[in-house]
């Protein structure tokens, strides 16, 4: 199986900052990744697929890079309303996994 | 527009079963493979299967795996997740979903508990 290890676990910012959240991936998978945010008692919502295209109606703000077993989302310049837990997800095998989830809060 | 709606959650008994079902509208099902994840209260996102465009194709979560049977039924655009064995830790919310297109249903709330 693949496993997908996503750092950090949680994180402070400010509205304004410019934040990167990494999924790196045991194995290679191509670019077989999406991420989503996800606020309390809410469905996730995905942002990105195939790593680094931004799902329509996403604000260009969020933007997702890498390839093989590295990746990264990107939060430009930080909103209130981006304030939430976000996940990547490998589909490129089954089982698909998701990484543990990073917590972004505000400092 | 894309809509997934779960049902057929609630509270079972250690040992006991459900059946999931979640009905998809906006779009053509048999077209698209799908998924069924879930969510333990408070914690991250587990993909637990998923099932080909015709059922033929299944895989499952090692979690789940001879204890749960995923299927699906074209005609009636509609997707089923059957629980066997539920022990507690699988007390989640479950989300029907079609990854291709990033579409989620609101989940429906399984409890296992005497």
């Amino acid at each position: 199986d693949i496993q997908m290890t996503q750092s950090p676990s949680a994180m402070s910012a400010s509205v304004g900052d410019r934040v990167t959240i990494t999924c790196r991936a045991s194995q290679g998978i191509s670019n077989d990744l999406a991420w989503f945010q996800q606020k309390p008692g809410k469905v996730p919502k995905r942002l990105i697929y195939a790593a680094s295209s931004l799902q329509s109606g996403v604000p260009s703000r969020f933007s997702g890079s890498g390839s093989g077993t590295e990746f990264t989302l990107t939060i430009s310049s930080l909103q209130p309303e981006d304030f939430a837990t976000y996940f990547c997800l490998q589909h490129n095998s089954y089982p698909h996994t998701f990484g543990q989830g990073t917590k972004l809060e505000i400092k | 527009q894309v809509q997934l709606v779960e049902s057929g959650g609630g509270l079972v008994k250690p040992g006991g079963s459900l059946r999931l079902s979640c009905a998809a509208s906006g779009f053509t099902f048999s077209d698209y493979y799908m998924s069924w994840i879930r969510q333990a209260p408070g914690k991250g996102l587990e993909w637990v299967s998923y099932i080909s465009t015709s059922g033929a194709s299944v895989y499952y979560a090692d979690s789940v795996k001879g204890r749960i049977a995923v299927s699906r039924d074209n005609a009636k655009n509609s997707l089923y997740l059957q629980m066997n064995s539920l022990r507690a830790e699988d007390t989640a919310v479950y989300y029907c979903a079609r990854l291709l297109g990033g579409n989620w249903g609101q989940g429906t709330l399984v409890t296992v508990s005497s």
